[in-house]
């Protein structure tokens, strides 16, 4: 099955803890983004890549990080400096960088911090 | 800042019925795609429509765009209860950014 794979589907992490979001795709895409959603909002760019080994900042970059050292894969660090990490957290990939492609999401991974 | 904002953020209806979903936004768009997300989901791409199109079709949706009012619409016709699940519009920016600017959403809910 072609696809993007989150794990894992639940997260618990205590404050102060940085904690790691895997996402994985077979689908051969170049390009990759990480998402957050908040309940009854929409979804707002953290990072994204285009490339292996290279990544942009996008709205909400701060208290993240990622690498992108495979094509395939594409983490996500939640740091100890995000102030209110406890979300819902998506990830997409989009086949090329041209204009108009379809971002295809994986399952996502809801985070809480306790 | 958002790029699309849709309209209602939530609409409930009788199963059979048409629903309508609005969306605005901002600045120039390359294309406009609409999603739909069931609950604790990832999103699903119903539809892209480029903004040199005015509408599409595809299956029981109807998409249109009016780029002078910066403004889209998404139909859904007959519903199902199976239609029930938040739709979100977004917009990639005419200015080259290789990203998706996401509204707020609309929650559906098809009454059986």
């Amino acid at each position: 099955d072609g696809g993007i794979t989150q794990s894992p589907k639940y997260l618990f992490r205590k404050e102060g803890q940085n904690v790691t979001l895997s996402c994985e795709q077979n689908l051969n895409h170049d390009a990759m983004y990480w998402y957050r959603q908040d309940p009854g909002q929409g979804l707002r760019l953290i990072y994204y890549s285009q490339i292996v080994n290279d990544f942009q900042k996008g709205d909400i970059a701060e208290g993240y990080s990622v690498s992108r050292e495979k094509k395939e894969s594409f983490p996500l660090t939640v740091t100890s400096a995000q102030k209110n990490p406890t979300a819902f957290y998506l990830c997409a990939s989009t086949l090329s960088l041209v204009a108009g492609a379809e971002q295809f999401f994986g399952p996502g991974t809801r985070l809480t911090v306790l | 800042s958002q790029q699309g904002e849709e309209d209602p953020q939530a609409l409930s209806i009788q199963e059979g019925e048409n629903a309508t979903m609005n969306c605005s936004y901002k600045t120039s768009i390359n294309n406009l795609q609409w999603y739909r997300q069931n609950s604790g989901r990832g999103l699903v791409h119903l539809i892209l429509i480029r903004s040199n199109e005015r509408e599409k079709h595809s299956g029981r949706l109807r998409v249109t765009l009016d780029t002078s009012k910066k403004s889209s619409s998404l139909l859904i016709t007959a519903s199902r209860a199976a239609d029930t699940a938040s739709y979100f519009c977004a917009g990639r920016s005419a200015q080259g950014a290789q990203k998706l600017v996401f509204g707020q959403g609309t929650r559906l809910t098809i009454n059986p």
